[in-house]
């Protein structure tokens, strides 16, 4: 099975930098994903990491550390749009595709 | 490209009846669709895969008998809830996903099922 760990909810003023971390304990493993998902619409891909190290994106990057069991996702130029929540998922090791996601990172970005 | 669509995006129904969700890749062949529920201030907790042509894979605590999936061709799949019940109340979101090394899911935008 798989366990993922996120924190709930975090805060953070607008222009600055944020990062959200994410640790799991897995039966398998076939990359991470982070997504973004606002309130009542469904998830948007922001990054995938299946090999350590750091994945950058424009203003996101995803960090991955396969022996530590760990992930962060890293905000930065913080806009108000970015208020959001940020589901990390961990893809199981089969072919099927298939991923668990953690509960969720409520993001509040402030003026 | 790689959109996903999902109809209706929100439905009422009456406790006792059956309602049916479509999810449709637009512009890719999905050999597997994930059939996704979400509670308010949850997460997505999968409740079943579908590959084309064969049965779909449900996960533990999921009624196959009373989520019914179809998955009849590379562009569509069905989720029918059968006899409804409150509870049943929540957003349902699908994914697709191609063969081979793609790795990404494409969701769907969701539907937003009420049972009164």
């Amino acid at each position: 099975g798989q366990n993922i760990d996120q924190p709930t909810e975090m805060t953070a003023t607008e222009g600055a930098i944020v990062q959200i971390n994410c640790t799991y304990q897995t039966s398998g493993f076939n990359g991470l994903f982070w997504y973004q998902q606002h309130a009542g619409e469904a998830p948007t891909f922001l990054s995938y990491n299946v090999l350590d190290g750091l994945e950058e994106k424009g203003r996101f990057s995803s960090f991955l550390s396969r022996s530590k069991g760990y992930s962060y996702l890293l905000l930065k130029e913080l806009q108000m749009k970015d208020s959001a929540s940020y589901l990390c998922a961990v893809r199981d090791h089969d072919n099927a595709g298939k991923s668990t996601f953690g509960d969720g990172t409520t993001l509040t970005v402030k003026p | 490209g790689a959109v996903v669509s999902q109809h209706p995006s929100w439905v009422i129904c009456k406790s006792g009846t059956s309602v049916k969700i479509e999810c449709r890749s637009l512009d890719f062949q999905a050999t597997t669709m994930f059939w996704y529920r979400q509670f308010p201030k949850q997460s997505l907790m999968l409740m079943a895969t579908s590959n084309e042509g064969s049965k779909a894979t449900y996960e533990q605590g999921v009624e196959k008998d009373k989520f019914l999936i179809n998955h009849a061709s590379l562009t569509l799949s069905t989720l029918t809830v059968t006899s409804a019940h409150p509870e049943d109340s929540s957003f349902y979101i699908c994914s697709a996903a191609t063969s081979g090394s793609s790795y990404e899911q494409y969701f769907g935008p969701g539907t937003r099922l009420t049972v009164t």
